[in-house]
Formats: structure tokens, sequence, C-alpha cells
């Protein structure tokens, strides 16, 4: 099947403006896991959605950056005033929750949105 | 905290040779632990995965990885590196924080291979 994708693939964009990123998880699966990676560096967590459970934000940086998910679809990360260091690479991930607690950290990404802020 | 650590930032082997690439990690219980590999302009795909069981496990594109507890490594081995290997290599550990799922990320190896 289908795996995941994110859009856009590149996005360039003036400091201070808003940008939406958005992910499309596998289809089935309930937890969606964003992340972020900084030039040289490895995956910084950012956010984890899991079913209908409030999402943990605990790796925001900011109160500048946002995501949403509808049900267990669609995800949008929403960064608002854009800074220079916040160009990345961001990246998305799903994974199935068939009840095995391990089942959680086997995570499917996607391609990325390589976001330039200039 | 816990952490993940690849000590090697870059790597270069000849096609045909073998390779090992390190992973150490910081945590109070058993881990789970993955390899995930990024080719340029690429995701990350899933190599190979830990849970349980065997400390040895095999993976995808013949790579094959072994869960060392009293080292706290779990390091990905080839025996023979094809030119196509040439991509940078993450480790990645998770398993804690009750049904929280995120993973903590070494900063990756790049490996470039010789022809």
């Amino acid at each position: 099947g289908a795996g995941v994708s994110q859009s856009p693939s590149n996005k360039v964009t003036e400091k201070g403006k808003d940008v939406e990123l958005r992910c499309d998880p596998i289809s089935g699966h309930t937890a969606l896991y964003w992340y972020r990676q900084r030039l040289g560096q490895g995956l910084e967590f950012l956010i984890y959605f899991q079913g209908n459970s409030a999402p943990d934000k605990s790796g925001l940086p900011s109160d500048r950056f946002s995501a949403e998910r509808t049900g267990e679809s669609v995800s949008t990360l929403t960064i608002q005033r854009t800074q220079q260091e916040d160009s990345a690479v961001y990246l998305c991930a799903s994974s199935s929750t068939s009840g095995r607690r391990y089942m959680n950290y086997e995570q499917y990404f996607g391609p990325g949105t390589r976001l330039t802020v200039t | 905290a816990q952490s993940v650590t690849q000590p090697d930032i870059h790597i270069t082997v000849s096609e045909g040779a073998s390779l090992e690439l390190r992973c150490n990690y910081s945590y109070g219980a058993t881990p789970y632990l993955f390899w995930y590999v990024q080719s340029p302009g690429q995701g990350l795909q899933l190599l190979l995965k830990y849970f349980s069981g065997d400390t040895l496990v095999q993976g995808i594109k013949g790579f094959e990885a072994e869960f060392k507890r009293s080292q706290s490594s779990f390091n990905l081995r080839k025996p023979s590196v094809h030119w196509s290997d040439a991509a940078e290599y993450f480790c990645a550990v998770g398993g804690y924080g009750g049904s929280q799922g995120n993973l903590i990320f070494g900063k990756g190896t790049k490996l470039s291979v010789k022809p």
C-alpha cells in the first residue's frame, strides 16, 4: 500500500511568514509523529498523536509551532512567524498500534519537507 | 535522560569490505532498538529492529545488528558493502514514557563507499 506522504517537498519562505506542512499517514495507522532534522543532526521529536487522545506536544520548541490532526488521518504542522533557525527538514512518521506497546515504536517515515527560511 | 551515541560521524569503506557502525545507548531498562537508513533527499527507511528475544537480528539489504546489554550497544554490520549502501545511518531507541512512542535518534553516521 501507499506509504507516508508529505507536502510540499520543498518550501522557501521569508522570515516572519507562516507556513503549513502536511502529512498523510499510512492508512490504518493510529499514531503519527513529527520530527525535525537540522543539517548534520539527528531527528528531534516534535509532537505525537495517538488516536483521539490529547497529543504529546512536549517536543515543540516554542509556541510558534503547532500541529493538528483530523481523526486518524491527515496532520498539519504550522510554524508561525518563521525564523531562520526553523530551516530544517520536517519528517512525519506513522505507526500501527495493534495492542502491542512496542508497535508504537516501529515507525514509517515520509520523505520530508525541506523548509528554508530566508 | 535517554540518549543515543553514534561515535563515528563519517566512515569510508571499500566496496566489498565489511562494515560495522557503532551505536551506544543510555537507558535504564531493555530498550527497543532500531537502525534506519537515509539516502540523499529521502526519508528514513527501517533496516532492522530489536524488541526482545534473540540478540542478533537480521534486517533488509543484508544488514544485521547485535544487541549487547553489557555494553549498551547495538552495532550494525554488513559482511560485504555495495556501492548502493552509501547513505546516512541512524540508530534510534524507544521503549519508555508509557504509551508514548517517540524515538530518540543518534546524530547519524555517513557512509561513503570507495569503488
